[in-house]
């Protein structure tokens, strides 16, 4: 079966540093999207992306991110100047309509 | 603005018991209307989904939920839980035009041997 796939699992960065999140949504999707779940707390829409362009950001979603589909098949999220509240899963999403499928996550720390 | 509120923080039943976990959302629309599972530390996992029709759905692991157009309900419901439900339940809404997901504050179930 298809599936998300996110990389790295894990990943630990000092505060400061810029991070990319890597993911390979479904290959015949056509809707991709960033959630960011803090740690005990809800999951929240960043960002989604279609026709290779930015639909849609949240409030989250400032100048200190940035989205990416560098070729056919990944799509990245870019964290510049992480801070330490920027400690999260970071959830990639893929849909052709409404029913996305989610990857595993990322968990980034910022120390 | 589109909201999904799950009224329950933390729900603990006893194992064998039945279980009802509660989901409100607004939205002007006919919504999209699913439910995850999260277990510490891992993924989201689909239990079900409602897009139109039969307004019970029935899902992975046993669960069901009813759509309620009246009450702006999704409600998860379980006749008999095991010891490996115990986990945090996320009521989600996606809407038209982007699709984008709002995931409401989840329940955290315990489960009591």
């Amino acid at each position: 079966e298809p599936e998300v796939t996110q990389t790295p699992s894990h990943q630990v960065t000092q505060m400061g540093q810029e991070v990319i999140l890597r993911c390979v949504p479904i290959s015949n999707h056509l809707y991709f999207y960033w959630y960011r779940q803090i740690l005990g707390q809800k999951v929240e829409f960043l960002v989604s992306f279609y026709n290779n362009e930015i639909s849609e950001k949240s409030e989250i979603f400032d100048d200190q991110f940035s989205v990416e589909r560098p070729d056919g098949s990944n799509f990245t999220l870019k964290i510049r100047s992480t801070k330490l509240e920027d400690s999260a899963m970071y959830f990639c999403a893929s849909s052709e309509t409404v029913e996305a499928f989610f990857g595993q996550g990322t968990r980034l720390t910022v120390v | 603005a589109q909201s999904v509120t799950q009224p329950d923080i933390h729900i603990t039943v006893s194992e064998g018991a039945s279980l009802e976990l509660r989901c409100n959302y607004s939205y002007g629309a006919t919504p999209y209307l699913f439910w995850y599972v999260q277990s510490p530390g891992q993924g989201l996992q689909l239990l079900l989904k409602y897009f139109s029709g039969d307004t019970l759905v029935q899902g992975i692991k046993g669960f069901e939920a009813e759509f309620k157009r009246s009450q702006s309900s999704f409600n998860l419901r379980k006749p008999s839980v095991h010891w490996s439900d115990a986990a945090e339940y996320f009521c989600a809404v996606s809407t038209s035009g982007t699709y984008k997901y709002i995931f409401g504050t989840g329940t955290r179930l315990k489960v009591l041997a």
